[in-house]
């Protein structure tokens, strides 16, 4: 059964600081891996969506990574802002006929002004 | 282009009353999926659809019931509402299946308390 872990639970850091949120997943048999952000009381919103056969995706200051051999992937901040004060959830999508969606918990960041 | 909307946005059930939580999309998504999302957990799928006329169980489907009778609409029943489904309930749809490249828009959600 797959499982997806992100660590750390939560994060605190000063304004304009890189960061790196890590997610792990057990299962490497995977099609693609998604990066969420969900505000307070808010629907989730996709920010990134790594396929399989993918190292990494760029957008803007976000940058993910997959290592699906290690079953790990990355979630790099750069330039840290107020505003990317969220929960950011990955989410990994089995292969093949498998329409289901394993989520991890988030890691719930919060940046200093 | 609304996107995907949910109604209610809360609610309050006494045990072992019915409702049915709204879930509407103007994409012409052919896939719509329910999640539900307890505090400090990750989503969990209850059903989804990957079209109209054909729902599947997702990973914690007991309590629940959807039906999809048209592209745009796909409904999640309580029938007999119970404290453990005190949750947030999200619906999402996405053009293709989770095995493509397309993502998942999701609702803002329907925060549900059973008293």
């Amino acid at each position: 059964k797959q499982e997806v872990t992100q660590i750390p639970a939560a994060l605190s850091v000063p304004e304009g600081e890189n960061l790196v949120l890590n997610c792990s997943f057990t299962d490497s048999a995977i099609y693609n891996l998604q990066w969420f952000r969900q505000d307070p009381g808010k629907g989730l919103t996709s920010l990134l969506l790594i396929q399989s056969s993918q190292r990494e995706q760029t957008s803007g200051r976000l940058n993910a990574s997959l290592d699906k051999s290690s079953g790990r992937s990355t979630l790099y901040i750069a330039a840290s802002q107020p505003g990317d004060s969220a929960t950011y959830l990955c989410a990994v999508s089995g292969g093949g006929r498998d329409d289901k969606i394993i989520f991890g918990k988030g890691t719930r960041l919060h940046i200093l002004p | 282009n609304a996107g995907v909307t949910q109604t209610p946005k809360f609610r309050i059930l006494k045990i072992g009353q019915s409702m049915t939580l709204q879930c509407t999309q103007d994409m012409n998504h052919n896939y719509m999926y329910w999640y539900r999302q307890d505090p400090g957990m990750g989503l969990k799928l209850i059903y989804y659809s990957v079209g109209a006329g054909i729902t599947d169980k997702g990973e914690v489907p007991n309590g629940y019931n959807v039906s999809r009778s048209t592209t745009e609409d796909f409904p999640l029943r309580l029938e007999l509402a119970a404290p453990s489904q005190t949750s947030v309930y999200f619906c999402a749809s996405s053009y293709s299946g989770q095995g493509t490249s397309d993502t998942q828009y999701f609702g803002p959600g329907t925060r549900l308390t059973v008293l």
